[in-house]
């Protein structure tokens, strides 16, 4: 069974840091893309990024609304994902959600985690 | 302001067929794959659609995906009262090398 478990939301202040990590199990997670998808409260989704498998390069892909604040990372040997998260605004308040491709090859969102609250204020 | 365009709300009655649509460009739905999820309030979405009608194990084949042109559909044939839930179409867009998601679709079964 796929899992997704993320941790590390919390409050923090504007301008601020925080690490968002999301542990895998259940499949191979060094074969498979992966995505950070946020959700203000009461508004739709929005994708932050994807880092691909290491067949590709671990190359990563941001939504320009995060560009050059939010670093996404991965630890194949710890089925682990990361979200570094610099420069905080106030606008970046939502769940954070850590979501894998559906297939190896088939790369839209297949499987999402719980979630995890990120609030930025002071 | 969403790449993908949505109706923000849709309704119909138990046992009616509803669709929800989702528009586009040529950068996205026009030739890329569209996924579609559902959401219940304070859980996170679920893959309902993808690739051409495909739908994952463990959803019903009430549900169904239409796409034409830069446009796609998703279709609900006898709506029951768990369906009753928020839903959003995606896709990847190659002009913003990103993938877009809809503003999102409530649905309400009266």
């Amino acid at each position: 069974e796929v899992q997704l478990v993320e941790s590390g939301g919390g409050l923090v202040q504007p301008g601020g840091s925080l690490r968002l990590s999301c542990e895998a199990s259940g499949f191979i997670f060094s074969d498979y893309y992966m995505d950070w998808v946020r959700q203000a409260p009461g508004k739709g989704l929005e994708w932050v990024g994807r880092i691909r498998n290491k067949a590709n390069s671990d190359t990563t892909e941001y939504a320009a609304s995060v560009k050059g604040r939010f670093t996404i990372s991965r630890d194949d040997s710890k089925t682990s994902l990361y979200l570094q998260m610099n420069s905080l605004k106030t606008e970046d308040t939502a769940v954070y959600y850590c979501a894998r491709a559906i297939t190896a090859t088939t790369r839209g969102i297949g499987y999402w985690g719980q979630g995890t609250l990120v609030t930025v204020s002071s | 302001q969403s790449v993908l365009t949505q109706p923000p709300s849709a309704s119909g009655t138990p046992g009616q067929r509803v669709t929800i649509s989702c528009s586009g460009g040529s950068s996205n739905i026009g030739r890329n794959s569209v996924y579609w999820y559902q959401q219940f309030p304070g859980t996170a979405p679920k893959l309902l659609i993808y690739g051409i009608n495909q739908r994952p194990s463990g959803v019903p084949d009430r549900f169904s995906g239409s796409k034409s042109g830069t446009s796609a559909s998703l279709a609900i044939s006898g709506l029951r009262s768990e369906d009753e839930a928020d839903y959003y179409c995606a896709t990847w867009d190659d002009s913003l090398s990103g993938r877009a998601f809809g503003g999102g679709t409530k649905l309400t079964v009266l």
